[in-house]
């Protein structure tokens, strides 16, 4: 079964600082891994996505996230965050079924940019 | 512009009451999904549907129920027996298990 783990639900940051987010995931077939943002009472929208080509994937924003499979890890980094970064992330498995797609979500982390 | 829509934004339900939450899309995605959002909890799939006329349970479906009746629409009907029904309702759509879901804007259900 496909799981995800976020390591810290509260991230704060200094404004031009390094953003760190950790996730690891458990799958038990190549797993298809997603990084979403959402604003206070807002859907989700995707920041990248890793499916099995190029183990750095850049995404929107100036996020970026690596693939490793020997850590079971897909952390996602910004190398200076900007104030507008403030929101809550998830990190995501892509699970099959029936040949949908089940997302299966980490709790998320709530990142706060101090200024 | 292509996306999805859900409605209404915010809705009000007395205890006892069935509501229905719409979702529509015009991505011409097959798959269609509802999740729950509750603070601390990550999202957790309510039903899927894959092709019209045909829906599955997800992780957490007690307490709801959907239909597919056009590719485009995908209702979810929050009802009476569902004992804690606030939340935030999240509706999304698929190519497959590789591409990205689409979220719509979301829908934030009370209970007064």
């Amino acid at each position: 079964a496909q799981s995800v783990t976020q390591l810290g639900s509260h991230v704060s940051v200094s404004e031009g600082a390094l953003v760190l987010l950790r996730c690891n995931y458990s799958s038990s077939v190549p797993p298809y891994l997603f990084w979403y943002v959402q604003y206070p009472n807002q859907g989700l929208q995707l920041l990248l996505k890793y499916t099995s080509a190029a183990t750095l994937v850049k995404g929107i924003n100036g996020f970026e996230a690596e693939f490793k499979k020997s850590e079971t890890s897909f952390h996602l980094t910004k190398p200076s965050a900007h104030m507008s970064d403030a929101a809550e992330y998830f990190c995501a498995v892509s699970a099959p079924i029936q040949g949908a797609q089940k997302l299966v979500f980490g709790q998320g982390t709530r990142l706060t940019i101090n200024p | 512009d292509g996306g999805i829509t859900q409605s209404p934004k915010y809705l009000f339900r007395k205890e006892g009451q069935n509501v229905t939450l719409s979702c529509e899309q015009n991505l011409n995605h097959d798959a269609m999904y509802w999740y729950r959002q509750d603070p601390g909890q990550g999202l957790r799939l309510i039903y899927y549907s894959q092709i019209v006329n045909d829906f599955q349970k997800g992780d957490i479906a007690e307490g709801y129920s959907v239909s597919r009746e056009k590719k485009e629409s995908f209702p979810l009907t929050v009802t009476s027996a569902q004992k804690n029904p606030t939340a935030f309702y999240l509706c999304a759509s698929s190519w497959d298990r590789v591409t990205e879901a689409f979220f719509g804007q979301g829908t934030r259900l009370t209970v007064v």
